[in-house]
């Protein structure tokens, strides 16, 4: 089935430990995104991938890093994980959307992070 | 500025009856596109319905419809009939354009509202 593929699905870490999300999508999509959500404030764009080999922050960047090496995976880096960085992380792809068409995302399953 | 306000952060409402769920934006953008996206308890998003900014009539997806009021902006989510499974969390986002035309599709969502369906 086509989609995106989030791993792990849920982690539990140690304050000061590096950790890497992963996804990857099989539905040749441009564009990439991650995601965290947080009650009360919904879901903030970490960072972003408009192609392969360009990056680009989000609205709540700090603390985390992002590659695109290939079309298909867009891991998410936490190089020192804060209690603060506890929440659910969603990775989306899209087309990238013009006047034809929506742009609409498809997300991934979400990765569960506790920091503890 | 909040670009997306979702004001209502829980709604109930009977089975079979409508709702409506309440999303404001804020853009100085002439081109962009409202979603509105389903989060049941098992946690994935579903894409629900969308509507471009220059489209000029109502978004309608079976039993969703976006009213969509652009002097207002505001783009509320109706559900009619409302049914068990509608239960979940709803979330309002905006695509803006930029000059240029294309934009590539960061979402800015709103904080959600969570729907209750009573039976």
């Amino acid at each position: 089935i086509a989609g995106i593929t989030q791993a792990p699905t849920s982690q539990i870490l140690a304050a000061g430990r590096r950790m890497t999300l992963r996804c990857t999508q099989d539905m040749r999509h441009n564009a990439m995104y991650w995601y965290r959500q947080d009650l009360g404030l919904g879901l903030r764009l970490i960072h972003y991938s408009n192609t392969a080999g360009t990056t680009g922050k989000g609205e709540v960047p700090d603390g985390y890093s992002v590659s695109r090496a290939n079309t298909d995976d867009f891991p998410l880096t936490l190089a020192s994980a804060v209690p603060s960085q506890t929440s659910v992380y969603f990775c989306a792809s899209s087309d990238g959307g013009g006047f034809a068409n929506t742009g609409e995302l498809f997300f991934g399953e979400g990765s569960r992070l506790t920091v503890l | 500025a909040q670009k997306i306000t979702q004001t209502q952060p829980g709604m109930f409402v009977q089975e079979k009856e409508a709702v409506t769920l309440d999303c404001t934006y804020d853009t100085s953008d002439p081109s962009y596109g409202l979603f509105w996206y389903k989060q049941p308890s098992s946690g994935e998003m579903i894409f629900l319905i969308y509507q471009g900014s220059y489209d000029q009539q109502n978004a309608t997806e079976g039993r969703y419809s976006l009213n969509f009021q652009k002097a207002r902006k505001s783009a509320n989510l109706v559900i009619s009939a409302s049914q068990l499974g509608d239960s979940a969390m709803y979330f309002c986002a905006m695509r803006e354009f930029y000059a240029g035309g294309t934009s590539y599709g960061k979402l800015t969502f709103g904080q959600g509202t969570i729907l209750t369906v009573h039976p």
